[in-house]
């Protein structure tokens, strides 16, 4: 069964603007940890922001905010005033259980295109 | 943060052949992850690297196919063995703390 969902394939955003992530995840665990990446055009992976089950605050990384809601299992990226260089696929991963260096599952990933 | 370097960074191969890629890590870290990312896919895990015993592999992956090394707390190998073009992805290594887990660059596999 498919762990992290993104159902967002693609997505246009205005030069300035606002644009939400979605994912949604399943797990049995208490303890987690998800994660959001950015991928470019050149491959690599840039690790964006962290929020562990148990953090009470939603995780922000300057213009990245991670809208956390436990009971609904759902962990979307914000990226406030969208910028050229926030084109990029975003993946979305969790990590389960108490075991600190267990592996990441990703998402299919959302192809994020800003415009200007 | 730990950086993390790969070599090589791209190639090209012919099938049947194998490619040993190096993953580097700047820091001491205990567990080392090799992923794949097949074209226009996302990341799969191929498996688990602990320093001083065996890789854990993850299913559809096999230690023949995908050899691994990792001989200190700060270096792995991974090796693509008998390569067919189905194998052309690219292969990333992963490793970071509890909070943090971060990618090397990828290493692009080209296989004809």
């Amino acid at each position: 069964a498919q762990k992290i969902t993104q159902t967002q394939p693609g997505m246009f955003v205005q030069e300035k603007e606002a644009v939400t992530l979605d994912c949604t995840y399943d797990t049995s665990d208490q303890s987690y940890g998800l994660f959001w990446y950015k991928q470019p055009s050149s491959g690599e992976m840039i690790f964006l922001i962290y929020q562990g089950s148990y953090d009470e605050q939603n995780a922000t990384e300057g213009r990245y905010s991670l809208n956390f809601q436990k009971a609904r299992k759902s962990a979307n990226l914000v990226i406030s005033a969208s910028q050229l260089g926030d084109s990029a696929m975003y993946f979305c991963a969790m990590r389960e259980g108490s075991d600190s260096w267990g592996k990441l599952q990703f998402g299919a990933g959302t192809q994020v295109v800003v415009t200007p | 943060s730990a950086v993390i370097s790969q070599k090589p960074s791209r190639d090209i191969c012919q099938r049947g052949t194998s490619l040993t890629i190096q993953c580097q890590v700047d820091s001491q870290v205990t567990m080392m992850f090799w992923y794949r990312q097949q074209p226009g896919q996302s990341l799969t895990l191929i498996a688990t690297a602990n320093q001083g015993s065996e890789a854990t592999y993850e299913s559809g992956f096999v230690i023949d196919k995908f050899p691994i090394s990792r001989p200190n707390l700060t270096f792995s190998t991974l090796t693509v063995s008998n390569m067919s073009p189905e194998d052309s992805s690219i292969y990333l290594c992963s490793a970071g703390t509890t909070i943090e887990q971060f990618f090397g660059p990828g290493t692009r596999l080209t296989v004809l």
